[in-house]
């Protein structure tokens, strides 16, 4: 069953332009990940945070959680034709069997127009 | 430091048959996880293994195993393939498995015909 809901399911902006998508989970979690897909390939990791964190940095990246609204966002400033991809988050749990795997949603399609 | 590889990138196979897929993870990581991803379902988690053990297992069926060895390198297999296991599968590895960061391989690509 899907934990995460991103949204929008698809976004398109202009190069330059900031990308925000948000990601709500139905259980606790201990952290929360957000991964990028380019069509076909495997998924690269953007960045983690934890559950008794509320925002991190990580170049471009900014993402932030509220647990008590068990919602997140990743935002993406300046967008390049490079950031072209879907944007996933997952959340890691540790509860109900939970534990060792991670929970996705389904995904934001983000293009971004040169 | 090498990312976690998996083989073969892509294959295809016969309903009926079966498929061994294998993975190495990063160096130094004993947790080892694996994915299927299609369209229609999404990302699903099918089990995760630590030191050769399976600690969590997913929602598929039987036919669906896997194993891990003594140097981590992990292994699925899927015996009498359907049509609807033509997926990309997703492996995946991290230190511990729990808290941390996890880092996925480009994926194997598998057609059932």
């Amino acid at each position: 069953s899907q934990q995460g809901e991103e949204d929008p399911q698809a976004l398109s902006i202009q190069e330059g332009e900031n990308a925000t998508m948000n990601c709500s989970y139905k259980t606790s979690i201990n952290n929360l990940q957000w991964y990028r897909q380019n069509s076909g390939r495997g998924l690269v990791h953007l960045i983690l945070i934890r559950s008794n964190e509320r925002e991190k940095h990580s170049g471009r990246l900014r993402v932030t959680l509220d647990t008590s609204k068990k919602s997140s966002s990743l935002l993406i400033t300046a967008s390049r034709a490079a950031d072209t991809a879907s944007y996933f988050c997952a959340t890691e749990s540790n509860s109900g069997g939970s534990n060792y795997k991670l929970t996705f949603g389904k995904g934001t399609l983000l293009t971004v127009n040169p | 430091k090498a990312g976690v590889t998996q083989t073969p990138r892509y294959l295809i196979k016969t309903r009926g048959q079966q498929v061994t897929l294998s993975c190495s993870p990063i160096s130094g990581h004993r947790s080892v996880s694996w994915y299927q991803q299609t369209p229609g379902q999404g990302l699903q988690f099918l089990f995760e293994y630590f030191s050769e053990t399976q600690r969590n297992k997913g929602n598929f069926p039987g036919r669906f195993s896997g194993r891990q060895f003594s140097n981590s390198r992990s292994e699925m297999n899927v015996s009498t393939l359907e049509l609807g296991d033509s997926a990309l599968y997703l492996c995946a590895s991290s230190l511990v498995g729990d808290g941390n960061t996890i880092y996925f391989g480009e994926g194997s690509w598998l057609t059932v015909v």
